[in-house]
This record gives structure tokens, sequence and C-alpha cells, in this order.
């Protein structure tokens, strides 16, 4: 079974650009979270969806970060205007969660490694 | 709160020995527990996972780990380690009743020639 899916695997650009990150979660899985990595903060949680409907967007950052899941088989992650201290490696995770089952793993991506100059 | 803890940010260890990485948690309520091991560059795999039952938990690669739930600890081993599993190392808890990993700082684990 293909994995989590994740593009692009490397984006460089200029600060105050759009930047647009993209993720294909497991067929089947109705649970998705954008991560955040930095060396400094480790693994932040920014967003979580379930069937396609945002449940928990506390960890965004601030109004230049967006997400949106308009079908079971997408969800794109959109930082505008773009600043260097966004820099970070930002995952895709998916799962199959329902009320009685919410401890089952999540299954990540590879991840886009994002540097704002 | 929660928290985890894992206090080792990096273990060097030569091949072929055992290793052992530590974690300890922090919780008013009962927590799920994982291991995930990342690889350069990639994705976070998930190792094991306890949730229930026999606290001896075996999980892929030849890793086990126990949960000690007075002691607040789920240390991950390996008997014998290979240069291929020079990778970082993440613990993480759910909380009873919600969905929110709650991650480690990660540990660097370095295996030598």
């Amino acid at each position: 079974d293909a994995g989590v899916i994740q593009s692009p695997r490397h984006e460089v650009t200029e600060m105050g650009q759009e930047v647009t990150l993209r993720c294909k979660p497991i067929s089947g899985h109705n649970s998705l979270f954008w991560y955040r990595q930095t060396m400094m903060r480790g693994l932040e949680l920014l967003i979580y969806f379930n069937n396609n409907v945002p449940i928990d967007d506390s960890g965004m950052p601030e109004d230049r970060f967006s997400a949106k899941m308009p079908n079971a088989s997408f969800s794109t992650l959109k930082i505008q205007p773009s600043e260097p201290r966004d820099s970070a490696v930002y995952f895709c995770a998916s799962s199959f969660l329902s009320g009685k089952k919410l401890n089952q793993p999540q299954h990540f991506g590879d991840g886009t490694r994002l540097s704002i100059l | 709160a929660q928290s985890v803890t894992q206090l080792d940010s990096q273990v060097p260890v030569f091949e072929e020995a055992p290793v052992e990485l530590r974690c300890n948690y922090s919780s008013s309520v009962s927590v799920y527990l994982f291991w995930y091991v990342q690889y350069p560059n990639q994705g976070l795999q998930l190792l094991l996972k306890y949730l229930s039952g026999s606290t001896l938990v075996k999980g892929i690669n030849g890793f086990e780990a126990e949960f000690n739930k007075s002691q607040t600890s789920f240390h991950l081993r390996k008997p014998s380690v290979h240069i291929s599993d020079t990778a970082e190392y993440f613990c993480a808890v759910i909380p009873r009743g919600t969905y929110k990993y709650i991650f480690g700082t990660g540990t660097r684990l370095k295996v030598l020639a």
C-alpha cells in the first residue's frame, strides 16, 4: 500500500512568497495531521482534520498559515506571506480514528523541507 | 499537563552491542505509549506501541520496550544493534480520551563500526 505522500520534498523560496505544501493521506484513513519539525521546538502539531473537517487548529502559528482538506484524499498547507522563521520540515500524517479508538498510530509522510530565504 | 522526557539526546554504541533508550512520562491520566524511528530525510515510522495487555512489547527490527507503570517509563531496547539502526528515536504518549501525541525531544542513536 502507498503510504502518506507529500509534495514537494524540498522547497526553497524567497521571503514574502506564497508556499503551498501538499499531502495525500493513506486511503481509508479519516484523520489527517500537519506537523512542523524544527531543532528548537521539536515536533509541533499544527492542525488536525477529521472526516475533512478541521477539528483543532490551535497549533497554527498565525494567520499567515492556512490549511484545507477539500476531500478525503488531499490536503494543503499554505503559508502567505512566508518568512525565514517558517523554515522547517513539515510533515503530514494520517490515521483512522473513531470515538472509541483515538489511540491508533499515525502514519507519517517523508516531509517537505522548506527553506525561506 | 502531560510530558515526555528522553534524557539522552545522543547515544553512541558499537555495532552488535546492546542498547537502551530511555523514556519517562508524566500524566494525570492513563496513556498509550509509542516509539517511532526517524531515518535521515524521512518521516517517522512506528517501531512499536503499548495500548494494553502484556507490558513487554515487541516491535519491528528486533526492538522491544517494557511499560513500567510504577516508574512511568517505557524504555526501548535492542540486544544487538546494526549500523542501519543509526537514526533518531522518538517516544510519544497519547493521554486516554485524546488523539494528540505528546512527543519527547528524541534520542539520536549512533551505531559505530
